[in-house]
């Protein structure tokens, strides 16, 4: 399978630990993005890479979270001192960065769940 | 400001009938559009994509329209198939823009 790939799928955590979660892209893809998705709502944006530099970030992003591309590859996003209000669905999405080309490809998502 | 959103939030079909799915947005600046159908427990899937300087584009059974005059966007599926059922999100990006703008979503339901 040469999609977006995330891990993990799932994450139980309780209030305060830190979480960390994975995405590898499509393969040559050199834009990266991250969004968080509640129940019952669409996707918002949480931050963008292209290659290994992050180039913009949302409000929604606290100082709690960050998010990385060492190498231009995969994409980490971490989560410290969780709260319960940080319960949603983490989507990585993947397009190649080319002018004119904005398809975004989504993984299958981490679903966070806060107890 | 950016936002997108839908007239309905629920929309129920019988098998075979066309389905029709709208959403507004309200930045004139939005320079593409794309609609997305999500599955439970899945992320987003591309259906199709309209730039703002057309205002008609068709793909496999799947209509995207789009009428810049009232700032409306529509989703014209042919014989929807039970497969089809999912939630449904109209996005938009701003000119020069990166990241998606999504409205809440509509929920397709086929009836067999």
């Amino acid at each position: 399978d040469t999609g977006v790939s995330q891990n993990p799928r799932h994450k139980i955590t309780k209030r305060g630990q830190n979480v960390t979660f994975r995405c590898d892209p499509i393969s040559e893809h050199n834009r990266l993005y991250w969004y968080r998705q509640t129940l019952g709502q669409g996707p918002e944006f949480l931050t963008y890479f292209q290659n290994e530099a992050q180039l913009e970030k949302s409000r929604l992003l606290s100082d709690r979270f960050s998010a990385e591309r060492p190498k231009g590859s995969f994409s980490t996003l971490e989560i410290q001192r969780t709260e319960q209000g940080d319960s949603a669905m983490y989507l990585c999405a993947s397009s190649p960065g080319l002018a004119g080309a904005y398809e975004q490809y989504f993984g299958p998502g981490t679903r966070l769940t806060v107890t | 400001g950016e936002s997108v959103g839908l007239h309905l939030p629920t929309l129920s079909v019988q098998e075979g009938d066309n389905s029709i799915i709208n959403c507004a947005y309200s930045n004139s600046a939005s320079d593409y559009f794309i609609w997305y159908k999500q599955e439970s427990g899945k992320g987003p899937q591309f259906i199709i994509d309209i730039r703002s300087n057309m205002d008609k584009r068709q793909g496999q059974r799947v209509t995207v329209l789009l009428n810049k005059t009232v700032k409306h966007l529509s989703l014209q599926i042919a014989a929807t198939q039970p497969g089809d059922s999912a939630v449904y999100f109209c996005a938009e990006i701003l000119v020069y823009g990166n990241k998606l703008v999504f409205g809440a979503g509509t929920i397709l339901r086929v009836k067999s």
